[in-house]
């Protein structure tokens, strides 16, 4: 079945520690986005690729860094500068084409102790 | 100004009721635009994409004005079902989402 995975659903980890999530699609879609969500909030964009090899920040990049070695995948890294990284993440995917809708992930809910 | 506002409600409606919801975003040079529902907990899902000529699909209408550089997203006969949060998106070069609407249907 063709889809996006974003592994793990749940992270737990201690604060101070760098964790990385996974996304994973085989739709062959071009770009590649992380969002986090806030309760209550709306998306807000981290990180987006358009191309492999290649990435843009999002209007909430810092404390993150991502990297698209290859088109299939764009994991994310929550490294130790990002203040207050307990959230909901979401990996979505699409063709490049500006008409075309983005598909998502189920989402990892990271909780930092 | 951010690039896509919403009002973020929440809107309670009873059920068969029409509800609309309004967007409006920044960037004039915005080039596709969607309307995305989400369920608690869970990842947005496409509700529809949006056409300047307006598209219709069962109870759903959404339109698009360039020129006010709004989009809408009318549900007619509301169904207990359509309890979610609506999620305007706005592409231009990057996927951009609106915060969110919150519905709640009530029989």
């Amino acid at each position: 079945d063709g889809g996006i995975t974003q592994s793990p659903k749940y992270l737990f980890r201690k604060e101070g520690q760098n964790v990385t999530l996974s996304c994973e699609q085989n739709l062959n879609h071009d770009a590649m986005y992380w969002y986090r969500q806030d309760p209550g909030q709306g998306l807000r964009l981290i990180y987006y690729s358009q191309i492999v090899n290649d990435f843009q920040k999002g209007d909430i990049a810092e404390g993150y860094s991502v990297s698209r070695e290859k088109k299939e995948s764009f994991p994310l890294t929550v490294t130790s500068a990002q203040k207050n990284p307990t959230a909901f993440y979401l990996c979505a995917s699409s063709f490049q084409d500006r008409g075309a809708e983005a598909f998502f992930g189920q989402g990892t809910r990271l909780t930092v102790v | 100004r951010k690039e896509v506002e919403q009002d973020p409600g929440p809107f309670n409606v009873p059920e068969g009721a029409t509800v609309a919801f309004n967007c409006t975003y920044s960037n004039s040079a915005s080039q596709s635009f969607f309307w995305y529902r989400q369920d608690c907990r869970k990842e947005p899902k496409l509700l529809m994409s949006v056409y300047s000529s307006g598209n219709e699909d069962g109870r759903f209408t959404a339109q698009l004005n360039r020129a006010s550089q709004y989009i809408s997203l009318l549900i007619r006969d509301s169904k207990l079902s359509d309890s979610a949060t609506y999620l305007c998106v706005v592409n231009s070069g990057k996927l951009t989402f609106g915060t969110g609407t919150r519905l709640t249907i009530i029989p």
